[in-house]
């Protein structure tokens, strides 16, 4: 069965960078399906950040551009989320999801991890 | 972007009664629509993809339907466990979600 975990620091401070890995089992990262990273604000309104393709390509929101990287560890079939410059604004909780190569919904989610942005 | 518009933030229902969730797209999303179920301290569920096209598991009381901007969920029969909020997203061009729909019970 496909599984997402992901992990990280639950406190950040602003202006800091917020590292986060999406840990896959039961599927390869580097078949068929693209990884992305979605985050839920406090009030509930979902954004999707970007995604890492089976191939390396990525693919990131164009409100994130500056600030955001997508990378993976394939011996690892993890794959990882760096957010700069975090302001209070990127408060949220992070999840990672996979869905199938091309313009397709997500199927599977990680369960998600709380993130603040305080000092 | 494309903006993702549900309607109605809450609805409260009854245990039994047929709900419809609406969610009306800033243009033309050629049914590239899908619904996700998210229940508290969980990550949304897929429900239906393609905007009528029905996830493995998911109960046959789920439906969708509609067209160009305008899309719906229905739920015939409504039970405990579809209390819930609910999302719509269109993956036409990139990703964005409407702002939830929530589900109580009167």
């Amino acid at each position: 069965d496909v599984q997402l975990q992901e992990s990280g620091p639950g406190l950040v401070k602003p202006s800091q960078s917020l590292s986060l890995t999406c840990t896959v089992t039961g599927y390869s990262i580097t078949s068929d399906y693209a990884w992305n990273w979605i985050r839920q604000f406090p009030g509930n309104k979902l954004e999707w950040m970007g995604y890492i393709s089976y191939s390396g390509s990525t693919s990131y929101n164009p409100s994130l551009k500056s600030r955001i990287s997508i990378t993976r560890d394939t011996s690892k079939n993890q794959f990882f989320l760096q957010l700069n410059s975090v302001t209070t604004e990127d408060t949220a909780t992070y999840y990672c999801a996979r869905h199938y190569v091309g313009y397709y919904a997500m199927d599977y989610w990680g369960q998600g991890t709380s993130v603040t942005v305080s000092s | 972007d494309i903006q993702m518009t549900q309607s109605s933030s809450s609805f409260s229902v009854s245990l039994g009664d047929r709900v419809t969730i609406t969610c009306k797209a800033s243009e033309d999303i050629y049914n590239r629509l899908a619904w996700y179920q998210q229940k508290p301290g969980n990550a949304p569920r897929l429900l239906i993809s393609g905007a009528t096209s029905l996830e493995t598991g998911v109960p046959s009381r789920f439906s969708g339907s509609g067209s160009g901007k305008d899309y719906t969920l229905s739920i015939t029969s409504l039970q405990t466990e579809d209390v819930a909020t609910y999302y719509c997203q269109q993956y036409w061009s990139t990703w964005t979600f409407g702002g939830g729909t929530k589900l109580e019970i009167k």
